[in-house]
């Protein structure tokens, strides 16, 4: 079974600029998780998709990020402008359904974002 | 708030020994589930155990096993026979059945000497 797959897994910006990041979860699994990792501390939750509808984004900056499941299979988190603060690993994560017994939740192998 | 407490930044165990990593939480809810996540240097994050509160006894998963002590809002792990493949960040986790929303410890990191 492929695993959640995440593009790219490097990426340097400079601050004001915009990016974009990919997550392609498990077949599958209909819900999807976008996490925010910055160095020394444990992974932050910044949007929940339950198919193709949010469940929970009150973590998201939404002055600067935004993020869509346009299908219920692919996601994509932007960020626009990027600051300096926003030097992280966004983790992609998917589950079966939401609520902990159905649902482990496969994480992706991440994207490094350095902003300057 | 919810919050979750990993008050060891940083452990070494010598490989084949048995390391416990502590974890403490803080919660008013009753109904809810603790995790470990490892996550190696590659950095995908995996499961290790789980603990359902309303469970009793303590999960084992082979070499890792926890001790949830649900009154002092504590869930440790223990590693036993340590082998160099454990070396990661591990994190614990809290989720309260009625929020859907994993709360992350800011992780230990495990070193294994040989």
């Amino acid at each position: 079974e492929a695993g959640v797959a995440q593009s790219p897994r490097y990426k340097i910006i400079e601050k004001r600029q915009s990016v974009a990041f990919w997550c392609n979860p498990i077949s599958g699994h209909a819900t999807l998780y976008w996490y925010q990792q910055i160095l020394g501390q444990g992974p932050k939750l910044l949007i929940q998709f339950q198919n193709n509808g949010v469940v929970d984004d009150s973590q998201l900056p939404k002055d600067r990020f935004s993020a869509e499941r346009l299908k219920g299979v692919d996601s994509t988190l932007k960020i626009q402008p990027a600051k300096l603060e926003d030097s992280a690993v966004y983790l992609c994560a998917s589950s079966l359904a939401r609520g902990p017994l159905g649902n482990e939740q496969f994480f992706g192998p991440g994207t490094r974002l350095t902003v300057l | 708030a919810q919050t979750v407490t990993q008050s060891q930044p940083e452990m070494s165990v010598q490989e084949a020994e048995t390391v416990t990593l502590s974890c403490t939480y803080d919660t008013s809810e009753s109904d809810y589930y603790l995790f470990w996540y490892k996550q190696p240097p590659s950095r995908q994050m995996i499961l290790v155990i789980r603990q359902e509160a309303y469970k009793q006894q303590n999960a084992t998963e082979n070499r890792f096993s926890v001790n949830f002590q649900k009154a002092a809002k504590s869930f440790s792990l223990k590693i036993s026979d340590s082998q160099l493949g454990d070396a990661a960040m591990y994190f614990c986790a809290y989720y309260p059945n009625r929020d859907d929303k994993i709360i992350f410890g800011k992780g230990t990191r495990l070193h294994i000497l040989p």
